[in-house]
């Protein structure tokens, strides 16, 4: 377990529709990214939040948008959803927003859009 | 921007043997590069990372080398165990940048 929480664990939607995905980092990490796993692209950067601030942005479509509040959880809105948005999305949390070091991993959250 | 290659795609080796999937990456001002593996359904763990001030870095039966002139790094698992089956990624974080561009994955099947 590596103290990173995602909600839900799946979701099932319909094209069109709007999803909200939360995650909670680890106590004391400040820094909160958002990763999305297909099939086909792997592993791809979408956006990074550092203590409630916007500090990097990804290949996230303007469908797509992110927030990190107050209390540092953060949510991932994804809205118009497509067929193509199917996907696994991971939430990472890191103690700093501005080194290198090791982003935890939570267990993510499965997208179905049908 | 930062682009990483990961080789093989798949590879299937005898327990006990070792593997060794190689990385390179295209942009110089990369110093971070870490290793996850990650098993079917969960999610990405780290197991080995390096930074670019140093060439080689080992921890029990993993070890990662790093050539910062040919822009390439790689994992090497020694004695490997039916555990270590899963898809392994690499990844590279510039200066200044947290955030990590990954390889497209290694499935590594350890056949006993």
């Amino acid at each position: 377990d590596s103290g990173v929480t995602q909600t839900p664990k799946h979701l099932i939607t319909a094209t069109g529709q709007r999803v909200t995905l939360r995650c909670s980092p680890r106590s004391g990490d400040l820094s909160v990214y958002w990763y999305q796993q297909s099939l086909d692209q792997g592993l791809q950067f979408l956006i990074q939040y550092y203590n409630g601030e916007e500090r990097a942005k990804g290949n996230i479509l303007e469908r797509f948008s992110a927030q990190q509040f107050p209390d540092l959880h953060s949510e991932l809105n994804l809205s118009s959803l497509e067929l193509g948005d199917s996907a696994l999305y991971f939430c990472a949390s890191s103690v700093d927003g501005n080194r290198q070091e090791t982003q935890y991993f939570g267990p993510g959250t499965r997208l179905l859009v049908l | 921007g930062e682009n990483v290659e990961q080789h093989p795609s798949t590879l299937s080796v005898q327990e006990g043997d070792s593997a060794v999937i190689k990385c390179t990456y295209s942009d110089s001002a990369s110093n971070y590069f870490p290793w996850y593996k990650q098993e079917l359904g969960k999610r990405p763990q780290l197991i080995i990372d390096i930074r670019s001030n140093v060439g080689e870095k080992k921890d029990q039966r993993i070890a990662v080398t790093l050539n910062k002139t040919a822009k390439h790094f790689s994992l090497h698992i020694t004695e490997t165990q039916p555990e270590d089956s899963a898809v392994y990624f690499c990844a590279a974080s510039m200066q200044g940048a947290q955030k990590l561009v990954f390889g497209q994955g290694t499935r590594l099947t350890i056949n006993p």
